[in-house]
């Protein structure tokens, strides 16, 4: 039974438009989300994050936000690039194991068309 | 500065063979993690470490699977026997924790299991 899930395996934008990426999870014990992002041949690396304070992380050109009574967060680019192509992972950590790991979800693979 | 690094980043072994999997974490990390991913589900936590100390090993999916960690630099995952199934990219991630964690793991570039 998958905590995090991405229900969108991929996703294609031309470049210049908005890339939204959602992610819905079931453990109401999350209290921190991240993003990652993994490019082939490559191990994920760290994006963007929240905490379950906040229902909003801005970063350039990535937002993050975060929905509680829907247990939904999503991932804004605004605006997609050509080199933003790769695969997005959400994650999520909950407070009693004290953020120490990691529950992903399958990933949604973003494809930036020029 | 060194990232993890993990090796060896490919390996293709027949079924029934035993495979090793190594993994040196960041300096100074105290906590490692090893997952696992696959088109169908993704990452996976199989095991985690905190101080050389096996935390939660919920997510090894079968006794064949065992993971070391002997010291503070040096990390082992071993299958035996592999079996085709295994067939996956093998991750493994490290951190600082202190009490409480922001939650940000540094992964290695990976080692692309492919059992025959």
């Amino acid at each position: 039974d998958q905590q995090v899930k991405q229900n969108s395996p991929s996703l294609s934008v031309q470049e210049g438009r908005i890339s939204i990426l959602n992610c819905d999870y079931t453990n109401s014990m999350f209290d921190y989300f991240l993003w990652y992002k993994k490019y082939p041949a490559e191990g994920p690396t760290f994006l963007i994050s929240i905490s379950s304070i906040k229902d909003k992380n801005e970063d350039g050109r990535f937002t993050v936000f975060l929905n509680k009574s829907a247990k939904h967060l999503s991932l804004h680019i605004v605006p997609s690039q050509p080199g933003d192509s790769a695969v997005y992972f959400c994650a999520a950590t909950p407070m009693d194991t004290g953020r120490r790991a990691l529950t992903f979800g399958s990933g949604t693979r973003l494809q930036v068309q020029p | 500065d060194a990232g993890v690094i993990q090796s060896p980043r490919h390996e293709v072994t027949e079924m029934g063979q035993e495979v090793t999997l190594r993994c040196k974490p960041i300096s100074g990390h105290n906590s490692l993690f090893w997952y696992r991913q696959t088109m169908m589900r993704g990452l996976e936590l199989l095991i985690y470490f905190n101080n050389n100390v096996p935390i939660d090993d919920s997510g090894m999916p079968e006794d064949r699977f065992s993971a070391k960690m002997p010291n503070a630099s040096f990390s082992t995952l071993k299958i035996q026997p592999s079996e085709p199934r295994d067939s996956a990219v093998y991750f493994c991630a490290s951190s600082l924790w202190a009490g409480r964690n922001t939650g940000e793991l540094f992964f290695g570039e990976g080692s692309r299991l492919t059992v025959l």
